[in-house]
């Protein structure tokens, strides 16, 4: 199962922020955060990960909360083609358990 | 460079018939897996192959479920015997493992392999 609560949907604007959170209350000390995105009819996308720190990299930030039981991932400048499902996936092994995801959409 | 290249891009069969799908990793990539994604739903991690180990196999559905990877690199997933319930999207993915810390998740998928089974 996965160990991760999404929202199941999000809109946001163009040109906006999107900030989508993700919930991982039962983190343990030596699981890491990835995030993925789907966009229809493709494979998932690698976007960003983290273990306490807060990251950043072309395509996104992602703010852990000092506990480490949440986190959000922030596309600041959210275009048409961030329209996509995304996914928040807590794990140290080799195999990630994905969720369904929050499927964000994007508008003019 | 060249990403994950899984092949065909789509495969219509009849039910009983079998089935291979392959997947040809990301150059260097010592780590291939494959999932696969029912209509509307998540992915579901099928196997995974670490170099020289054994390949871990905990998410195979049947016994009708198999993959081999030859000479670590080009991954086949046969399927024996289709069933309906079989049609999905089949998806490859290689990541590179030693990458550093976190890294081994980082994984690249290919497009995938749609099945669907009359």
């Amino acid at each position: 199962d996965a160990k991760t609560t999404q929202p199941t949907s999000m809109d946001c604007a163009e040109g906006r922020a999107a900030n989508l959170p993700c919930n991982h209350s039962t983190i343990s000390g030596n699981e890491y955060v990835y995030w993925y995105r789907q966009i229809h009819s493709q494979g998932p996308q690698y976007i960003i990960h983290g273990l306490k720190n807060n990251e950043t990299n072309e395509m996104a930030s992602l703010i852990i909360t000092e506990d480490r039981k949440s986190s959000t991932l922030i596309l600041p400048h959210a275009t048409l083609r961030d329209t996509a499902v995304y996914y928040c996936i807590v794990d140290n092994t080799d195999k990630l358990i994905f969720g369904t995801g929050t499927r964000l959409q994007v508008f003019p | 460079g060249a990403g994950v290249s899984q092949s065909p891009s789509n495969k219509v069969t009849e039910k009983g018939k079998d089935v291979e799908l392959r997947c040809d990793p990301i150059s260097g990539h010592t780590a291939l897996y494959w999932y696969r994604q029912s209509l509307g739903q998540g992915l579901e991690f099928l196997i995974y192959f670490q170099g020289n180990s054994a390949p871990d196999k905990s998410g195979l559905p049947s016994d009708r479920f198999s993959a081999e990877r030859t000479g670590g690199s080009v991954s086949t997933l046969t399927i024996q015997r289709t069933q309906q319930e079989d049609s999905a999207v089949y998806l490859c993915a290689s990541s590179l493992v030693s990458g550093g810390a976190g890294a081994k998740n980082i994984q690249y998928f290919g497009a995938g392999t749609r099945l669907s089974v009359l």
